[in-house]
């Protein structure tokens, strides 16, 4: 079974500086997919970025990386410069091995609040 | 080009009614999942189609069912409605959905928000 982790529930940051989201997983499969979505209050989820899981280099698209260690299970999402618009829900999610399709598993989500 | 639409955006039923949610995928994209957010549960998977078949199923109970037409667009309904099933159903689309490499993004709509009173 796969499970993501995100320990933080919510988090203040101050507009202009950077924010580290925590994401955990735990699965057997060797290919993975792990991914970020943002849910503003609207509720739409929208992508942010990827990361396969045999890719070496971390991924970034713009103000968003992700750091991702292998070895340790986390895939932490990275925002620099944070601006008001960031604040949403974001959401680590996993999608598995050949068994589990397109099925994407989520965390719980960690609620960012960005202050001016 | 147009993005993952589903309708309707709200909704209101009362329990033991049946209700039905559609779902249209970008278009070219051949899979559609289903997933249930609820403040208790989280996000939770229900079901993914493609090509018209159910390819994977969450587990929920059978009052949850859905299909695909040919045009990929999609549809899941649920019957006797309970109050635990209020809840903000979203559908994501993605294109191949064949092939294993997990680049293939999932993008979603913006959710139909179901109250069951």
């Amino acid at each position: 079974a796969q499970k993501i982790t995100q320990t933080q529930p919510g988090m203040f940051v101050q507009e202009k500086e950077a924010v580290t989201l925590d994401c955990t997983y735990d699965t057997s499969d060797q290919s993975y997919g792990l991914f970020w979505y943002k849910q503003p209050s609207s509720g739409e989820m929208i992508f942010l970025i990827y990361q396969g899981s045999y890719d070496e280099q971390n991924a970034t698209e713009g103000r968003y990386s992700l750091n991702f260690q292998k070895a340790r299970k986390s895939a932490n999402l990275v925002i620099s410069a944070s601006q008001l618009g960031d604040s949403a829900m974001y959401f680590c999610a996993m999608r598995g091995g050949r068994a589990a399709g397109n099925k994407l598993t989520f965390g719980g989500g960690t609620r960012v609040l960005v202050k001016p | 080009k147009a993005g993952v639409t589903q309708t309707p955006r709200y909704l209101i039923k009362t329990r033991g009614q049946q209700v039905t949610l559609s779902c249209s995928p970008i278009s070219g994209h051949r899979s559609v999942s289903w997933y249930q957010q609820t403040p208790g549960q989280g996000l939770q998977f229900l079901f993914e189609y493609f090509s018209e078949t159910q390819r994977n199923k969450g587990n929920f109970p059978g009052r949850f069912s859905g299909r695909q037409f040919s045009n990929s667009r999609s549809e899941m309904n649920v019957s006797t409605l309970e109050l635990g099933d209020s809840a903000l159903y979203l559908c994501a689309s993605s294109g191949r959905g064949t092939s294993m490499e997990s680049t293939d993004t999932q993008y979603f709509g913006p959710g139909t928000r179901l109250t069951v009173l």
